[in-house]
């Protein structure tokens, strides 16, 4: 069974970076054809996707996000980390990060419950 | 770059209806990469279909994907009240922006 959790700050202020880790099980990041993306939702909207990361490292990034957004693997601990830079407001959202695979041609799932982050001073 | 339409906004029907989600892309959806997802509130998305017409795992027969290039329909046939959720498309393309989500459609009860 697979499932995936985010952690990290609930409450960050404007301009502060943000950093949300995944933790997974279930599967390994290092086996072909596999990938965990983070998908961002503000309270209200639609989902945004922000990042994938694949199993060879290769990574992917939202063109409108690209310059704020980095993503890593921690394999030997079964992590994925995603940090954000310059937060503001607007970036007030539940994180969710998801398992993909090339099997299901690149879909989400599943994901993780998410968490919310508040951006405010 | 891919941007996905979804209509109507919201569906109000009854339970054992039949609901008809369109999905429309701007450019033609390579491979026929688009997925459904149905999220409820509270709740994370969960995938219902990919490949544009394939069930994912356990997900009941009721719930039918079609289409091909830049239109595609999700149907629920014979409504049951724990469909009435939010639907969301989602395309996947090898050039940027890579992973596209349309805007949803609600599917409320009448």
């Amino acid at each position: 069974q697979i499932t995936l959790k985010e952690s990290g700050p609930t409450l960050v202020k404007p301009t502060q970076t943000l950093t949300l880790t995944c933790t997974f099980s279930g599967f390994s990041l290092s086996a072909s054809g596999v990938g965990v993306g983070w998908i961002r939702q503000p309270p209200g909207k639609a989902l945004e996707w922000l990042a994938l990361i694949y199993w060879d490292d290769d990574k992917r990034y939202s063109p409108s996000l690209k310059s704020r957004v980095t993503i890593t693997k921690d394999t030997s601990k079964n992590q994925v980390v995603l940090t954000m830079t310059n937060m503001d407001p607007e970036d007030t959202a539940t994180y969710h990060c998801a398992h993909a695979k090339y099997q299901v041609l690149w879909s989400f799932d599943p994901w993780g419950q998410g968490t919310l982050v508040t951006v405010s001073s | 770059e891919i941007v996905l339409t979804q209509s109507p906004g919201t569906l109000s029907l009854s339970p054992g209806e039949r609901a008809t989600l369109s999905c429309r892309a701007s450019q033609s959806v390579g491979g026929n990469y688009l997925a459904w997802y149905q999220q409820k509130p509270g709740q994370a998305p969960r995938l219902l279909i990919f490949g544009a017409s394939r069930r994912a795992t356990g997900i009941p027969d009721r719930f039918s994907g079609s289409g091909s290039g830049t239109d595609f329909t999700l149907t629920i046939y014979n409504l049951e009240p724990e469909d009435f959720a939010v639907y969301y498309c989602q395309q996947y393309g090898s050039s940027p922006p890579f992973f596209t989500f349309g805007p949803g459609t609600t599917v409320d009860i009448k």
